[in-house]
């Protein structure tokens, strides 16, 4: 059974600091890594996207990838209230199919 | 580019009643994936298509079924509405090179 695991949360951070959230999966084919955004009562959206190890930057937004450890995590950095919301990660699995956890709900405290 | 369009946007069935949701995917996407989502739930999978063809399911019950035209274009339906049907339906579509998914606005289906 492939499995993506994430606390649930609610993780709450002031505004202003780093918001780091994380993911762990158990297929280690895996080959490709997400992370949407899901506001309440929207659907998700795409933020960011990772092939390999190391870190990818877009914005405030940096993904971490460690294959070996199966470990993908997200960071926001100046945390803003409109980043209050529900952070999905997915991983890619060899089928085409992806693989969702539950998701971590962020909170940021003005 | 369109995005993902999925219609209806809200809909009200009764039990034992069936229904018919439609997912236009972006265009070129081949690949178009139905998810069920109720309050405080994360993703449920329901199944994806692929060029016509089921290539992924996930443990729904029959009363769940999908298919794909030859425009990408899916629909999905569920039988015998029961109350705990009740939920956002989302459509998510990909490119031919990968699994990154693109969601659709869903559809919130409401079974009274």
């Amino acid at each position: 059974q492939k499995e993506v695991e994430q606390n649930s949360g609610p993780l709450s951070v002031p505004e202003g600091a780093i918001a780091s959230l994380n993911c762990t999966y158990s297929d280690r084919v895996s080959q490709s890594f997400f992370w949407y955004r899901q506001y309440s009562g929207k659907s998700p959206e795409l933020i960011m996207s990772i092939y390999s190890n190391g870190d990818k930057e877009d914005g405030r937004f940096t993904a971490q990838l460690n294959k070996a450890s199966q470990y993908v995590s997200l960071l926001i950095r100046d945390s803003q209230p409109s980043d209050s919301a529900t952070y999905l990660c997915a991983v890619g699995d060899s089928n085409y199919q992806l693989i969702w956890g539950a998701g971590t709900k962020l909170i940021i405290k003005p | 580019k369109a995005g993902v369009t999925q219609t209806p946007r809200y809909l009200i069935k009764t039990r034992g009643q069936q229904v018919t949701l439609s997912c236009s995917p972006i265009s070129g996407h081949r690949s178009v994936s139905w998810y069920q989502q109720t309050p405080g739930q994360g993703l449920q999978f329901l199944f994806e298509y692929f060029s016509e063809t089921q290539r992924n399911k996930g443990n729904f019950p029959g009363r769940f079924s999908g298919r794909q035209f030859s425009n990408s274009r899916s629909e999905m339906n569920v039988s015998t509405l029961e109350l705990g049907d009740s939920a956002l339906y989302l459509c998510a579509s990909s490119s031919i090179s990968s699994t990154e998914a693109f969601f659709g606005q869903g559809t919130r289906l409401t079974v009274v």
